[in-house]
Parts: C-alpha cells; structure tokens; sequence
C-alpha cells in the first residue's frame, strides 16, 4: 500500500459547484497534515494545514479522520482559477514530509 | 524578496556530465529540501537538511549529492547524469521540519538529452 494516496482524477465541475477531494495514509504515527496547491510547471503552494478540529478558510474547508486515516478538501462554489493540482503532504517525522500524487481539478464555465 | 531561490530555472546537457543546482533561502529557516517531480507529476523528497544532520532517502543513487554550507543554501551536485534523471527538481525550506509548511523554490527543469 502506498504511504499517501490520492484519486489523481481530472475532476471535472461547473463553476459554482461543490468538490470534494479525499487523502488516506498508511503510517498510523503521522502527526500534522497539508493541502498543497500546485498549478502548472509552478512550484507547489500551500493551501491550508490540517488540524485535528478540522479547519475552514473561506470557500476550503478540510478534515482530518484519523481513525481512518485520511484527510479531506472542501471546495465551495468553485471559481475558474480554482484549477489546479491538489496535493495531499502526511508528516510521519524524521523531517521526511510524503506529498501525494495530487488530484487534478478543472473548474469549467 | 524571493524567498526560495534557485538556479538555473533550465539545465539542458549530455548524459555523463556532471552539473549543480543551487538553491537559496532567505526565510531563516533551518531545514530544507530537495524533491524531484517527474513526468508524471509525483513529488518524491530525495533529502531533507536540517541544522546540518542530512536525511537521505535511500532510493537516490549516490550521483546525487547535497551540499550545505550554511542553513540558507543547500546545493545539489548530480554527477554521470543519466536520460533518468530529467525532471524538474525542486527545492524547499521550513522551519522545524514537521509542523511548519514548507516553501518551495520555482523549480530547476534538467533535461538530459
């Protein structure tokens, strides 16, 4: 099983619609949580931290489930420039971070 | 004012040569990163530096060599580079390593030919 997977998609939505992206990790000790946003042949961004309350900022919202071991993004009323790659990053310690292969979002008119 | 620098942005050269990328930090972090994205688009850490301890990944070859000479720069040295090995490879800093997010440079894009 690999550490962090994600759906690479492309998820495909009208502008305005509600999206919703799932992470699940393998190593149990994991201990902090991200959601990267990387648009093409650009450098990845963060977009939020996942904390163990769960987090909104504005349109995003995201969960953690550590019972089942994976992270969550919400996106509301999505935009045009909502488009991009979204990358889950899963902490296990030892300062080696596990970026998962993203999952690609395009947001249509 | 960019806070993670590299160069070059483009590298393009033969296989067996040898070539470095260096990367810059002005965040006053004390860790950083290099990661390699290939073709198809997989973010792989291939080692992380903080406060001079070196963290290697051990599926790098050892062509690859990081370099750190002080906690702003960490460099990376590729040698016999190999058609493998093109990639855009970025680097990243942070501050304690876990719990901080990182930034990341604007890329380095080696194509070996």
């Amino acid at each position: 099983r690999k550490e962090v997977e994600q759906d690479p998609g492309p998820f495909n939505v009208p502008e305005g619609a509600t999206v919703a992206f799932n992470c699940t990790y393998s190593n149990s000790a994991s201990q902090s949580f991200f959601w990267y946003r990387q648009d093409c042949r650009k450098e990845p961004k963060l977009l939020m931290s996942v904390y163990s309350s769960g987090n909104e900022d504005g349109r995003f919202t995201a969960q953690l489930n550590r019972a089942s071991q994976y992270i969550s993004l919400l996106i509301r009323d999505s935009k045009l420039s909502d488009s991009a790659t979204y990358l889950c990053v899963v902490n296990g310690g030892s300062y080696i971070p596990t970026f998962g292969r993203g999952t690609s979002l395009i947001v249509h008119p | 004012d960019t806070a993670v620098s590299q160069t070059p942005k483009y590298l393009v050269t033969q296989m067996g040569n040898d070539k470095s990328i260096k990367c810059e930090q002005n965040l006053g972090h004390d860790t950083m990163y290099w990661y390699k994205q290939d073709s198809k688009k997989f973010l792989k850490i291939m080692f992380s530096y903080n406060n001079k301890e070196l963290i290697i990944n051990e599926t790098v070859p050892n062509r690859f060599s990081p370099k750190s000479p002080d906690k702003a720069h960490l460099n990376l040295h590729i040698n016999s580079l190999e058609l493998g090995d093109s990639a855009v490879y970025f680097c990243a800093s942070s501050n304690t390593g876990q719990e901080d997010e990182q930034y990341f440079g604007p890329g380095t894009r080696l194509t070996v030919t």
